[in-house]
């Protein structure tokens, strides 16, 4: 069946350092890949997304390539801020269902 | 206006109690989840209805019922609360067409048991 494999955090960084989440998936077919974030006491939200290989999804200066050829989608961003604080959870959407990886916790700090 | 709606937001109770949460949505999608959300944050998929049809179901114990009444409500019920129960429990709704479509999230529902 499918699977997302993300990296344990939790990842403790400096303001404006750069952030690298690693992400790689299995699934059959042509899944889409999605990164989802989570604010402390809230809900997931979409953060950003791509449905073909070589696609890049960006939002909020996060971005994620969809590589076929690595089965992967690592999310970056060049320079964190405290409110980038949050879970990160990496996903892949086959047919019926979505399969989440198990979230990476991120702590920004002054 | 909230997209993905839950009540409660909290809910503590006693063991062996019976529970329901709600969850509504408003975006007009056609399939809905139930999400369980350990205190690690991993999260686990319960159910999925699809046009008020059951499609995804778990491993999860019998004492978990969903019920869609309708495309815009998914209810779950708990019987006979265990002290393993406590999580947060997330709704979400997406529109299953096309896989590129992303899901939506409630708030969330604290569910502790005492």
């Amino acid at each position: 069946g499918d699977s997302v494999t993300q990296m344990e955090g939790p990842v403790t960084l400096s303001e404006e350092a750069f952030l690298t989440i690693n992400c790689t998936y299995t699934a059959t077919g042509y899944p889409s890949l999605f990164w989802y974030v989570q604010y402390p006491g809230e809900g997931l939200q979409l953060l950003l997304k791509a449905t073909k290989a070589d696609d890049k999804g960006s939002n909020k200066g996060f971005e994620a390539t969809y590589r076929k050829e690595t089965t992967s989608f690592h999310l970056e961003k060049g320079s964190v801020q405290v409110s980038d604080s949050a879970v990160y959870f990496c996903a892949l959407r086959g047919y019926q269902k979505v399969t989440f990886g198990i979230g990476t916790k991120l702590q920004v700090i002054p | 206006d909230t997209a993905v709606s839950q009540t409660p937001k909290y809910l503590v109770t006693q063991m062996g109690n019976d529970k329901s949460i709600k969850c509504e949505q408003n975006l007009g999608h056609d399939t809905m989840y139930w999400y369980k959300q350990d205190s690690k944050k991993f999260l686990k998929i319960m159910f999925s209805y699809n046009n008020k049809e059951l499609i995804i179901n778990e491993t999860v114990p019998n004492r978990f019922s969903p019920k869609s009444p309708d495309k815009a409500h998914l209810n779950l019920h708990i019987n006979s609360l265990e002290l393993g129960d406590s999580a947060v429990y997330f709704c979400a709704s997406s529109q299953m067409d096309q896989t590129y479509n992303e899901q939506f999230f409630g708030p969330g529902t604290r569910l502790t048991v005492l």
